[in-house]
């Protein structure tokens, strides 16, 4: 039983980069044709996607945030991360990862981590 | 940018039928993907690939797909199918394809 735990900062200021991180467990993020994937959801407010990573390391991201977004897999650790830099406050939000296909369709999905954006 | 149209809202009483939609250009073309979400839980799917039901999903959710429209139907609604339901596609029309989700609608079982 694959599951994802996101984890990180839950306070970052603004003008500076947020981190996350999302461990695999249950099975190899190498295995299968899968796309590990953000998605975040802003309180009271709908998802949005934010990028994904396959294994080799290709990555696809948000028009809207792909000149500040980067999403790279670690296998030796078996976790992926998520960058994005100058954050605002707009950034706040609850962040999930989650594993799916080519898509969109996704099965597995972290408890989300709240990030808020303040000084 | 691919734009999916969903109405804010559903309301009906238990037992009815609740469809939500999902607009988009030529969306009948792509493969639609609907996810539940109760408040504080991370959004679980209830149809994919336009109208396949995982397992563990009630037969009363159901999917289909034509046109500039796909829609989620629930037979026979019950309290405990009060959520936000988002449609997903995956578009590749423009020079950044990208995952996309419909705004989201609140089903409410009144």
């Amino acid at each position: 039983q694959v599951q994802l735990q996101e984890s990180g900062p839950g306070l970052v200021r603004p003008s500076q980069t947020l981190s996350l991180s999302c461990s695999v467990s249950g099975g190899s993020i190498s295995g299968g044709t899968f796309y590990w994937t953000w998605i975040r959801q802003p309180a009271g407010k709908g998802l949005e996607w934010v990028g994904r990573v396959y294994a080799s390391g290709s990555t696809d991201y948000n028009p809207s945030l792909k000149s500040r977004v980067t999403i790279s897999v670690d296998t030796a650790n078996n976790q992926f991360s998520l960058r994005l830099t100058s954050v605002t406050a707009a950034d706040t939000a609850v962040y999930f990862c989650a594993r799916g296909d080519y898509y969109g369709y996704y099965t597995i999905w972290g408890q989300g981590t709240m990030v808020i954006v303040s000084s | 940018s691919y734009v999916l149209t969903q109405p804010p809202s559903v309301s009906l009483a238990p037992g009815k039928t609740a469809r939500i939609t999902c607009g988009g250009n030529n969306i009948g073309s792509k493969s639609v993907h609907w996810y539940q979400q109760k408040p504080g839980q991370a959004p679980v799917v209830v149809i994919h690939s336009d109208s396949d039901r995982p397992s563990g999903i009630p037969e009363r959710f159901s999917g289909s797909n034509s046109g500039n429209t796909a829609t989620l139907t629930i037979r026979g609604v019950e309290a405990a199918d009060e959520a936000d339901y988002y449609c997903v596609v995956w578009d590749h029309t423009t020079d950044e394809p990208a995952v996309v989700f419909g705004g989201g609608t609140k089903l409410s079982v009144l």
